[in-house]
């Protein structure tokens, strides 16, 4: 079956600083891919459409300056959040789809962030 | 927009005790998908189901769509310690996100064993 692949799964980080997140669609080529936010013991929340060779699309009240999206190839999206804060820290999670016509979404292992 | 209500939050029963989490969906589905989160982990398929009435099994699980397509239910029979976990209805409808899905806030399965 499809396999998303989610990098780091987890990572601690000084306040001011940027984290790097990677989302890559082993195999499968993936146009599309979503960024999720989860607190703890919370529902997934959509943050953004990442969109292959084009700007990604932000949800309402989610910082695009502050979660920079790079998608520049069919099988990686990078989340970056820039100048982490604690109230940043939180688990990350990507997806995607197998094929166009594919309704179901397969989920990276998710990144948990920590910033001290 | 789109709402997706589910209950409960929170579950806890004894090992072999039956589960159910209920979906109901503030406007009529396309249709709707079930996934499973272990603790710790992330959300994981389980069904999608998408004609009216319809019901679906996987072993000791038990997936139904509403007359009207506006609400779900899963049901476990003789829960085991490994159904641990959140357990997450995603309605496909007029009104979903970019992801085509609007997420329930999931029903949290306690075992005690």
């Amino acid at each position: 079956g499809a396999v998303v692949s989610q990098h780091p799964s987890w990572v601690i980080c000084k306040s001011g600083t940027s984290v790097k997140i990677e989302c890559r669609s082993l195999d499968f080529q993936a146009t599309t891919m979503f960024w999720y936010r989860q607190f703890p013991k919370q529902s997934l929340m959509l943050m953004a459409t990442s969109n292959e060779g084009s700007k990604a699309t932000y949800e309402q009240g989610v910082e695009k300056d502050k979660f920079l999206i790079n998608h520049a190839s069919l099988t990686l999206s990078t989340l970056t959040v820039t100048s982490a804060h604690p109230e940043d820290s939180s688990f990350y999670i990507c997806s995607a789809r197998a094929g166009t016509w594919v309704n179901v979404l397969t989920f990276g292992a998710g990144s948990r962030l920590t910033v001290l | 927009g789109q709402q997706v209500m589910q209950i409960p939050q929170y579950q806890h029963v004894q090992e072999g005790e039956d589960f159910t989490t209920y979906c109901n969906s503030s406007t009529t589905l396309s249709n709707i998908q079930w996934y499973k989160q272990r603790p710790g982990g992330h959300p994981v398929f389980l069904i999608q189901l998408v004609k009216s009435g319809e019901v679906k099994k996987q072993k000791r699980l038990t997936f139904q769509f509403g007359e009207a397509k506006k609400n779900s239910s899963l049901h476990i029979t003789a829960t085991q310690t490994t159904d641990v976990g959140t357990y997450f209805c995603a309605g496909r409808g007029s009104g979903g996100g970019a992801d085509g899905l609007t997420f329930g806030k999931g029903t949290h399965l306690i075992i005690q064993p």
